[in-house]
């Protein structure tokens, strides 16, 4: 039930493409979904971020889509460039428990010129 | 100014040995985090200190011992290491509520 489900695992898509990356939770307790990017030989920095009283969140090229019923959430880049090129993680936190963040399992995107 | 530092970097050792990494972050932060990122970039926490209390033991070897000493330090020490704890270590940081997490650039220890 801590689980957090991502998918894909990789995902390898044109310049100027829209990639998409889906996360799943079990636990109905989170309450706050940030997206992590990391670039190699960096820390993961955070990219967006939504609470589950909204449906859809957008931050310039990025938007986060949730579904609360579904218990699903996704990003979607628009209009992805070479510098997109990255490892993407989802996470859940329940902001009423231990400050346990919980990682999705990782999206390697690579974004072809 | 960096947020969340650590150090070293790169870390080489021999099975058997004991080594420490060091995290300090200026972001004001009560909440400090240990981060495990492995081979296949799955992020797994270990530990985690509030106001220089543990609030999060994963299920990790008593091996690694973490240390407080204040709320912008936590230390991480390895004892008698092994081939399985060659991997990414994550320090990070953050307030409490739905603050974002902020994690320093990593140590990659490498256990031979």
């Amino acid at each position: 039930q801590q689980q957090v489900k991502q998918s894909p695992q990789s995902l390898i898509v044109q310049k100027g493409g829209i990639s998409i990356i889906n996360c799943a939770y079990e636990n109905t307790a989170f309450d706050y979904f940030p997206w992590y990017q990391q670039f190699p030989g960096k820390g993961p920095a955070l990219l967006i971020a939504i609470r589950p009283d909204v449906s859809e969140k957008k931050e310039g090229r990025f938007t986060i889509s949730f579904n609360k019923s579904a218990k699903q959430f996704s990003l979607h880049i628009m209009d992805s460039q070479p510098g997109d090129s990255a490892t993407y993680f989802c996470a859940a936190l329940s902001t009423s428990g231990t400050y346990k963040y919980i990682f999705g399992t990782g999206t390697r995107l690579k974004v072809l010129a | 100014d960096t947020a969340v530092s650590q150090t070293p970097k790169y870390l080489v050792t021999q099975m058997g040995n004991d080594k420490s990494i060091k995290c300090e972050q200026n972001l004001g932060h009560d909440t400090m985090y240990w981060y495990k990122q492995d081979s296949k970039k799955f992020l797994k926490i270990m530990f985690s200190y509030n106001n220089k209390e543990l609030i999060i033991n994963e299920t990790v070897p008593n091996r690694f011992s973490p240390k407080s000493p204040d709320k912008a330090h936590l230390n991480l020490h390895i004892n008698s290491l092994e081939l399985g704890d060659s991997a990414v270590y994550f320090c990070a940081s953050s307030q409490a509520g739905d603050s974002p997490l902020h994690f320093g650039n990593g140590t990659r220890l490498t256990v031979t």
